[in-house]
């Protein structure tokens, strides 16, 4: 059965760095998320995206965070310059169609900015 | 409950037991769907309700749909120790998002 894949697991990085979190969609799929979930919350939406363009975006999701879909297979999300409390699960999820469909999900990036 | 809370937001039981889990929420939705979370672990969808539909079954779970009370519940039948998790409801409203609850964790003891 097709899923979503993220990669890498893990990343622990520095205050202050950049980082790139990298998701492969289903393959047929054409709405792409991210979510994250800090350690203990509930899971927030942070964009959506279609078209190669943002829908819809949370207001996490500030100037520090930009998505990009740099080739007909990958979907990122780059935090500029990581803060502590980015440190959390990043969730990408993608979806065949609109708002009825199904969401399915990867297994998620856990981000340690130290 | 959940969009919101859930309730339970623990639920232990028995191996062999059910399960029942319920969520709430605030705005009208498009379609409402449950999910499962091993520890630390990603995100399992378990079954998605459109908002015209009342009830659905896929193996051993059953979940409602009750839109005049803006609320939604997950039962479990003949839980097995495996189904140790945390269960959230998410929902759809205008737009594509989902919007999630604080989930249940569910302990099944053998």
């Amino acid at each position: 059965e097709p899923e979503v894949t993220q990669t890498p697991s893990h990343q622990v990085t520095q205050m202050g760095q950049e980082v790139i979190l990298r998701c492969v969609p289903i393959s047929n799929h054409l709405y792409f998320y991210w979510y994250r979930q800090i350690l203990g919350q509930k899971v927030e939406f942070l964009v959506s995206f279609y078209n190669n363009e943002i829908s819809e975006k949370s207001e996490i999701f500030d100037d520090q965070f930009s998505v990009e879909r740099p080739d007909g297979s990958n979907f990122t999300l780059k935090i500029r310059s990581t803060k502590l409390e980015d440190s959390a699960m990043y969730f990408c999820a993608s979806t065949q169609g609109a708002m009825r469909d199904t969401q399915y999900f990867g297994p998620g990036t856990r981000l340690t900015v130290l | 409950s959940q969009q919101g809370e859930e309730d339970p937001q623990a639920l232990s039981i028995q191996e062999g037991e059910n399960a029942t889990m319920n969520c709430s929420y605030k705005t009208s939705i498009n379609n409402l769907q449950w999910y499962r979370q091993n520890s630390g672990r990603g995100l399992v969808h378990l079954i998605l309700i459109r908002s015209n539909e009342r009830e659905k079954h896929s193996g051993r779970l059953r979940v409602t749909l009750d839109t005049s009370k803006k609320s939604s519940s997950l039962l479990i039948t003949a839980s097995r120790a495996a189904d140790t998790a945390s269960y959230f409801c998410a929902s759809t409203g205008g737009g594509n998002k989902l919007t999630f609850g604080t989930g249940t964790q569910l302990k099944v003891e053998l």
